[in-house]
């Protein structure tokens, strides 16, 4: 069936590059997301990247797309204290409805 | 625009009561899905609908019941609360899921006793 999974922790320095991996083992994934998620409050779409590309370049943030292994990684460079949240992966299938199914989430945490 | 708006906050239930969380989105968009958040498990997937009148069922659709008798709402029912379904709920839409992913709500806290 669908499985996405996420380590659960990261910590990094201020001004270091963090990077935060996502396995899926659909190979019908379409879509693949990457949600930011602040305490108390909802999911909110940070980028996505489509099946058929390998990398996509938005500003802070790159997504590595590896559809051999089924591994995707969003790396934030500059990371912040503001960037402190957990970040959920996760994938649509193709003819599914549009349904998602999300990663376990990785909590970042960004000391000073 | 309000965006996805769901109500109550917070919801403290007795085992064994019912209730609806409700769901409203003004953004004209044809897919809804109700997810549930629990400390890590990420978001299952409860019920979803591509359209109003179409609904189906998620990962984790046992105790909860959903209609879409419109295109704005998409209310989340809790037949017979059980202390399983103490959790963050979130419900979200999205016009196009692929490129534009999902709209989500803050998120209702329901807590079962």
């Amino acid at each position: 069936g669908e499985d996405v999974e996420q380590s659960l922790f990261l910590s990094v320095r201020e001004g270091d590059s963090s990077v935060i991996n996502c396995t899926y083992t659909d190979s019908s994934s379409t879509y693949l997301y990457w949600y930011k998620q602040e305490p108390g409050a909802g999911l909110q779409l940070l980028t996505y990247i489509f099946s058929n590309m390998d990398m996509k370049q938005d500003q802070r943030l790159t997504v590595l797309l590896n559809k051999k292994d089924k591994h995707l990684s969003l790396r934030i460079a500059d990371t912040q204290t503001g960037d402190s949240a957990i970040y959920f992966c996760a994938e649509s299938q193709r003819n599914q409805g549009g349904k998602l199914i999300f990663g376990q989430g990785t909590e970042l945490s960004v000391k000073p | 625009n309000a965006g996805v708006t769901q109500t109550p906050k917070f919801q403290v239930l007795k085992t064994g009561q019912s209730m609806t969380l409700q769901c409203a989105q003004d953004m004209n968009h044809e897919y809804m899905s109700w997810y549930r958040q629990d400390p890590g498990m990420g978001l299952r997937l409860i019920h979803y609908s591509v359209g109003a009148g179409i609904t189906d069922q998620g990962e984790v659709p046992n105790g909860y019941n959903v209609s879409r008798s419109t295109t704005e709402d998409f209310p989340l029912r809790l037949l017979s609360a059980a202390p399983s379904q103490t959790s963050v709920y979130f419900c979200a839409s999205s016009y196009s899921p692929g490129q534009h992913g999902y709209t989500f709500g803050s998120g209702t806290r329901l807590t079962v006793v």
